[in-house]
């Protein structure tokens, strides 16, 4: 079955502190990856994406297929990276529709 | 830039109403998507449209129904409203004549907030 996993539902971290959100996923094939921020009171925004390889405001991500993990990343975390994150997969075939994972909120405080 | 926009912002309804819901795509895109979200809960897929024809179907229940128009915005019915369909509903879009690999990403509306009375 497909499934996109996040087991912290609360990150709590101090600014300029390392951030690691997790992100493991079961999918029987190749799939699309990807994060999906969303910050108060804001609509759902594409954050990263394994097949472009990009950093994005300092966050960065790994596509693991051994580990089948897709963890995001921030080396120094800031108070305006507070949201709510979520994983998300797709088939690797256009116009499928995403599987969240039920999202991590991040609160980064000074 | 255009974002998708969703109409309306918040709904209130009683049991055994009908609502609809409305979203408009991101000018120039072809596909929607439809989710919903219940408190506390990731967004759930309920179904897609591509070129104004059903693409995909994931947890919509029977009593709800979609349609793409040849605008290609989309609307969502949804009749005999239940206490659990109290949610957020969200729309997506994305251009997927323009499909490439790792071209699957979709751009979200505000949402719906429907609350079932």
């Amino acid at each position: 079955a497909q499934r996109v996993t996040q087991p912290e539902k609360l990150l709590s971290v101090f600014k300029g502190a390392p951030v690691e959100l997790k992100c493991n996923y079961s999918y029987s094939g190749s799939p699309e990856l990807f994060w999906y921020v969303q910050y108060s009171r804001q609509r759902l925004q594409l954050l990263l994406r394994h097949i472009s390889r990009e950093s994005i405001k300092g966050f960065t991500a790994d596509l693991n297929k051994g580990e089948t993990s897709f963890h995001l990343k921030k080396p120094f975390a800031q108070e305006e990276d507070s949201a709510m994150y979520y994983c998300a997969l797709s088939r690797r075939q256009a116009g499928t529709a995403l599987i969240f994972g039920k999202g991590t909120t991040l609160s980064v405080s000074s | 830039a255009a974002g998708v926009i969703q109409s309306p912002r918040h709904l209130i309804k009683e049991k055994r109403e009908t609502a609809t819901l409305k979203c408009y795509p991101i000018p120039r895109h072809d596909t929607v998507y439809w989710y919903q979200q219940g408190p506390g809960q990731d967004p759930q897929f309920l179904i897609s449209f591509y070129e104004k024809m059903q693409s995909d179907k994931g947890s919509i229940p029977d009593r709800f129904s979609a349609q793409q128009f040849s605008d290609y915005h989309s609307e969502l019915n949804m009749s005999s409203l239940e206490l659990g369909d109290s949610a957020l509903y969200f729309c997506a879009s994305r251009f997927r004549r323009q499909q490439g690999l790792g071209d699957n990403e979709q751009f979200f509306g505000p949402g719906t907030r429907l609350t079932v009375l």
